[in-house]
């Protein structure tokens, strides 16, 4: 799998946008790029994936470079429902292998 | 609710001992994943059953062993428990055989080894 970088923390306002940023520079050319998040007291959530084009689903939306190095996902549109733990997993030929992910802050 | 279920939600039980959680996967989900999470690991992966069949493994210790049954559901088993075994365990289900898929997570149990 390959090891990804990410902010331990960022913070955003209620309504706004959020960019989530990502870097995996060793993914391999058939490694997916995944995400999920955790709330408080549960177990991960997916929240989408994917490979080489931008994928865009109900609850965000994927941006993936050109040169497939890095990552961002977008949360259109906070709610404090939004404030979680998310990971960026690059790879999963086996299990996913899930780093310290990013916590995010939502302010009313 | 992620359609996985896992039982017993709590569980204290006390060093050397062994214990079984159990996993019901999503109705029509031939693989179930097994992840351990602790305070200081974080998640880490164990196991990957898919149809009845070990697919892959993870940093699972000697002492753990899984299986899924011909109804899909899985039980992992602890055994010889040492207080650092002392996490949250989560099952996952999905439709394939790869995590390329959209995995579904239970709500865990928690084991506390005293």
């Amino acid at each position: 799998d390959a090891k990804t970088t990410q902010p331990n923390s960022m913070e955003s306002n209620e309504e706004e946008p959020v960019h989530l940023p990502c870097n995996h520079s060793t993914i391999s050319g058939t490694d997916y790029i995944h995400w999920y998040r955790q709330l408080p007291s549960q177990g991960p959530e997916y929240v989408i994936h994917g490979l080489t084009s931008n994928v865009n689903n109900r609850m965000a939306s994927l941006a993936i470079a050109e040169d497939r190095k890095s990552s961002t996902l977008i949360l259109h549109r906070a709610t404090l429902r939004d404030a979680a733990v998310y990971y960026c997993i690059g790879g999963g030929a086996d299990g996913l292998t899930f780093g310290k992910g990013t916590h995010l802050i939502i302010q009313p | 609710d992620s359609g996985v279920t896992q039982t017993p939600k709590h569980l204290i039980t006390a060093t050397g001992q062994r214990v079984t959680l159990r996993c019901s996967p999503r109705s029509g989900d031939l693989s179930v994943y097994w992840y351990q999470q602790s305070l200081d690991q974080g998640l880490q992966f164990l196991i990957h059953y898919y149809n009845g069949e070990e697919r892959a493994k993870g940093n699972i210790l000697e002492r753990f062993s899984a299986q899924q049954f011909p109804d899909l559901h899985s039980e992992l088993n602890l055994s010889s428990l040492e207080l650092g075994d002392s996490a949250l365990y989560f099952c996952a289900s999905s439709t394939r055989g790869n995590p390329n898929t959209e995995a579904f997570f239970g709500q865990g149990t928690r084991l506390t080894v005293v």
